[in-house]
């Protein structure tokens, strides 16, 4: 398995503001990927971070909005921009360790936007 | 757009009961995950099924797949207050994308 965690764990934020989430792994791991849960709903995959080159969006999520970062194999970073009530979810990030395809979570990041 | 559709959206059963959920989808898949959350907190894997796979356990949980229906399901056994939680499906294909079903929320009363 493997042990993922995320800062900041919750944030309350003003409209119009931004924020990056951080996720780290404590072992190296080919796939990442970031994914939003709405109030009340299931999970939605955001985008797949690839390591050293451009992150790879889902229909509906763009650059602009999610820029995402994939310095190295163990960490990642998600920005909300420009953010609005709309964007108040919960983000989490998840890992495949290429172990029989299981895919681990991150704790999650509780966002309000006001 | 969501790939899996839970069955019942919501459960509410006596400790010591048994729980089953089920989960639907639609496309052809590798893999279907089970998961648990707690509270709007992180997920936590709970067992794997391959599409080679009719069923498999493990403890308390016990999985079957039917590609032929596209369906699958969740047995917990012996529930404890403790698995008070939401339980979603996720379908995996070839490219480790998941899918996610809207998930079953689980209460197991005392």
């Amino acid at each position: 398995s493997a042990v993922i965690s995320q800062k900041p764990s919750r944030d309350i934020c003003q409209r119009g503001t931004s924020l990056t989430i951080q996720c780290q792994v404590d072992s190296q791991v080919t796939m990442m990927f970031w994914y939003r849960q709405q109030p009340g709903q299931s999970l939605t995959l955001i985008a797949t971070a690839n390591q050293g080159s451009e992150a790879t969006y889902e229909s509906g999520f763009v650059i602009d909005k999610f820029p995402i970062s994939r310095p190295n194999l163990t960490f990642s970073t998600l920005t909300v921009s420009n953010m609005s009530p709309e964007d108040s979810s919960i983000y989490l990030c998840s890992v495949d360790t290429g172990m029989a395809d299981t895919q681990y979570f991150g704790p999650g990041t509780r966002l309000t936007v006001l | 757009s969501q790939q899996g559709e839970e069955d019942p959206q919501a459960l509410s059963i006596q400790e010591g009961e048994n729980a089953t959920m089920n989960c639907s989808y639609k496309t052809s898949i590798n893999n279907l995950q089970w998961y648990r959350q707690n509270s709007g907190r992180g997920l936590v894997h709970l067992i794997l099924i391959r599409s080679n796979e009719r069923e498999k356990h493990s403890g308390r949980l016990r999985v079957t797949l039917d590609t032929s229906k596209k369906s699958s399901s969740l047995l917990i056994t012996a529930s404890r207050a403790a698995d008070t939680a939401s339980y979603f499906c996720a379908t995996g294909g070839s490219n480790y994308k998941l899918t996610f079903g809207k998930g079953t929320l689980l209460t197991v009363n005392p």
